[in-house]
Order: structure tokens, then C-alpha cells, then sequence
């Protein structure tokens, strides 16, 4: 089972600042197969970026992602207020399908 | 627009059954790979188990090999999880999500909204 690791566990950010989230994978994962949601409170996750670095549709172009092999990032340009959430990052390389732990972004 | 409505959770007593259905709409659901993803009270998400398009190849967690299945009818657009000999940690709300794939990658890109099991006595 792959094991993906997700850094750091909270980000204290104020809206404008810059976000970065990290997944590490326990063994290599093929670009294609990272991905990374958000989700809120009481809802379902969303996708945000799949195939390490292609954003799904309607997704603001501050969201992006990067990395491969077994480090991958996601960066948030400008915080939003409306992205204050908690972000997951999964891969689809094998199975069990493994989804990272988790990082909140919340406002400092 | 693409849907995905879950049904069948419920409080259930530890050993006892649940079957989850999610009713697809607004896809031509026989063409996409399909999952179940549970998230327990508080918790992060967690991968449970997802079928080929045809239903012909299906993959499981750890943690529930041996006592779920899924399954699927592509004549009704409905996605199906067996859950046998259920524990208290089985309590959680569990997702139906269909899974995107392309050249540049895979994801489940539409989730349903969730049913909620818990399993107690």
C-alpha cells in the first residue's frame, strides 16, 4: 500500500498570502495518478487538480499543482476567503487508491 | 447535470448487514469506473472500493476486503455496496464518486453527497 503523507497538518495563512501543501508518497506514483481535493464543512470533497498538474473544470488558475515521483505540491497563489478548507491529495497508481491525511488551511 | 444520490445508511448493530445504493443520473453511467469513499466522524477520507465500467474488475481497501462488494447494474445507472459483518469502525458517511479519466490523468471528478452508517448496539 502506498503511503502518502501530507504536510504540514495546519497552515495558518491570512487571505492575499500564499499556500503551499505537500504530499509525500511512501513509493513513486506516476504523474497521472496524483490528485488533490478540497473540502468544506458538511460537504462533499471537490476535485481540484488531477494528473499531478491539470486542473479540473472551473477551477481558478491560482490553484496549481507539481511535483513527481514521490513529492508532490499544491500551491494556492492568493488565498481566498473562500478557500479556507481542508485539502487531500490521493493517487489512483494502485491499489488500495490511498488518500493523504490531510491539511486544514485556516485563517490566521 | 451529473448526479449522484446515495441511499440506504442507517444505525446497525455490530455483525449485522447495510446495502448502499447511489443512483447515477445525467452520465452515460455504464462508461465510467465508479467508487466508494468513506469519511468517519471527524475524520480524513478514506478509499473503500471501486468497479470497472463493466463491473468485470473490482478493487478493495484493506479494511474491508472480505466483508464488502461492490457491485453494479448499468441498466439502471445504480452503484451498490454490501456491507457484511459490520464493526463500529465501519461507522462513517460513505460517498459514491465517479472516476475522470483521461490522457493527463484520473480523479473521481463528481461525488454524491453522502449516506451515513453507524454501527452500534
Amino acid at each position: 500500500e502506498i503511503v502518502l503523507t501530507q504536510s504540514p497538518g495546519t497552515l495558518s495563512l491570512s487571505p492575499g498570502e500564499r499556500a503551499t501543501l505537500s504530499c509525500r508518497a511512501s513509493q513513486s506514483v506516476s504523474s497521472r495518478y496524483l490528485a488533490w481535493y478540497q473540502q468544506k464543512a458538511g460537504q462533499a470533497p471537490r476535485l481540484l487538480v488531477y494528473g499531478t498538474s491539470s486542473r479540473a473544470t472551473g477551477i481558478p488558475d491560482r490553484f496549481s499543482g507539481s511535483g513527481s515521483g514521490t513529492d508532490f505540491t499544491l500551491t494556492i497563489s492568493r488565498l481566498e476567503p473562500e478557500d479556507f478548507a481542508v485539502y487531500y491529495c490521493q493517487q489512483y497508481g494502485t491499489s488500495p487508491r490511498t488518500f493523504g491525511q490531510g491539511t486544514k488551511v485556516d485563517i490566521k | 447535470q451529473v448526479q449522484l444520490v446515495e441511499s440506504g445508511g442507517g444505525v446497525v448493530q455490530p455483525g449485522r448487514s447495510l446495502r448502499l445504493s447511489c443512483a447515477a443520473s445525467g452520465f452515460i453511467f455504464g462508461s465510467y469506473d465508479m467508487h466508494w469513499v468513506r469519511q468517519a466522524p471527524g475524520k480524513g477520507l478514506e478509499w473503500v472500493a471501486a468497479i470497472w465500467h463493466d463491473g468485470d474488475n473490482k478493487n478493495y481497501g484493506d479494511s474491508v476486503k472480505g466483508r464488502f462488494t461492490i457491485s453494479r447494474d448499468n441498466s439502471k445507472s445504480t452503484l451498490y455496496l454490501q456491507m457484511n459483518s459490520l464493526r463500529a469502525e465501519d461507522t462513517a458517511l460513505y460517498y459514491c464518486a465517479r472516476e475522470y479519466s483521461s490522457s493527463s490523468g484520473k480523479a473521481c471528478d463528481y461525488w454524491g453527497q453522502g449516506t451515513l452508517v453507524t454501527v452500534s448496539s
